[in-house]
Parts: structure tokens; sequence; C-alpha cells
């Protein structure tokens, strides 16, 4: 079956610590996004992707990183310049142009401790 | 895009129709309406989208006013698994740059 895996589904570290969060499609969609979505809050974007070898920075790009080395993959790394990285992370793909809806993966949840 | 504005809370109950309510309107011509929802702890899941007509499909059907200022999602048969955040979206279609922007939706419970 088609989808979006997001891998680990729940993962711990410590401060200071840079963690790197895995988004696979086999959609063969060509755009891919990174969301974050804080306790009772809406989604906002990290960053996106249109295309390989190119990606653009969100709402709230700081402290994180990303590539987009394959088409059917698109890591996000929160590194130690993240002030506040606990939060639940949702990777999503779509086609790039007309108006096809978002499919979103099942979400990382990351706690730093 | 254009802002919605969206009831934090409804409630409803098992077997009625839900009729979410969802106010956009400084909307573009060239905008469409896209309703996402989201269980809890889960990645959000699309349900619908339309520009001026009504639409219809197997999960809900979206009614646009006329003046496409605001739009309703309706659930015919609401069941307690469609207890979920519900995601009020507009955007331009055909873009290059494909960005939806999520606010905090409604939440939706369904009672028995």
């Amino acid at each position: 079956d088609g989808g979006i895996t997001q891998s680990p589904k729940y993962l711990f570290r410590k401060e200071g610590q840079n963690v790197t969060l895995s988004c696979e499609q086999n959609l063969n969609h060509d755009a891919m996004y990174w969301y974050r979505q804080d306790p009772g809050q809406g989604l906002r974007l990290i960053y996106y992707s249109q295309i390989v070898n190119d990606f653009q920075k969100g709402d709230i790009a700081e402290g994180y990183s990303v590539s987009r080395e394959k088409k059917e993959s698109f890591p996000l790394t929160v590194t130690s310049a993240q002030k506040n990285p606990t939060a639940f992370y949702l990777c999503a793909s779509s086609t790039a142009r007309g108006v096809g809806e978002l499919f979103f993966g099942e979400g990382s949840r990351l706690t730093v401790l | 895009d254009a802002k919605t504005t969206q009831p934090p809370s409804m409630d409803c109950a098992e077997g009625r129709a839900a009729n979410l309510p969802c106010n956009h309107s400084t909307i573009s011509g060239n905008e469409y309406v896209y309703w996402y929802r989201q269980i809890h702890s889960q990645g959000p899941q699309y349900i619908i989208h339309g520009l001026k007509n009504n639409e219809t499909n197997e999960m809900a059907s979206l009614i646009i006013t006329e003046d496409r200022k605001s739009s309703t999602l309706i659930l015919p048969h609401a069941t307690l698994r469609d207890t979920a955040v519900y995601y009020c979206i507009v955007r331009v279609g055909g873009g290059s740059n494909y960005k939806l922007t999520f606010g905090k939706g409604t939440l939706l419970t369904v009672n028995p």
C-alpha cells in the first residue's frame, strides 16, 4: 500500500543532542513537508520541498535542518539550537501542483529530557 | 492565503448530522476550501475540498455559500469515531508553492 512512513514513533533525547526524524513516501509525490504541533495547537510549517535537491523554509525553520537527496525521503534534523524541541512532528507529501490533498504520516513524538 | 475562523469546539449526538461552520470572509476567487481532520495523536486526514459548488464524497458534504465567505462541513450520520479536530483551510489552487496553514480547528465530540 502507498503511504508515508515516519520513524521513530517515539523518541527521547537529552538536551543538547541533535536528532534526526525519518520520513519516507512511496506515493511518487514531488512535494514533501514537515510540520510541528504543540499540545492544543494547530500545525506549523517547518520546511517544505517541491523537488529533489531543493527545499524552502517554512514559518518556524530556526533550529531545524532538512535534506532532499531522494524523491522518496525528506529527513528532518532537530538541532541543539532549537530552544523547545519537545513536540509532535508530522511529515506530509503531495503532488507539487494542482489541488491535490496532503497525505500525512502518523507522526513522531520527540521528548527532550 | 485567506484566514479562516472556526468555533473551538462542538458536540453532536451519535447518529445525528454534524454541521461544522467555517468563516473565510477574505477568500479570493481562485482559493479553494479544504477540510481535514485529526484524530488524537495521529496525522491529519483529508476529507474534502471545493471551489464554488457544493461537493459530496463518501465521508462528508461541503456546502459553500454563494458569496463564498463561509462554508459548512456536514457529516451526515456522526459516529463516535468521528470525534476529532476538524480544520478548515483555504489556499490557491494550482500554485507552485503548495503550503497549507492549519489553525486550531474545531474539536468535534460525538456523544453516545
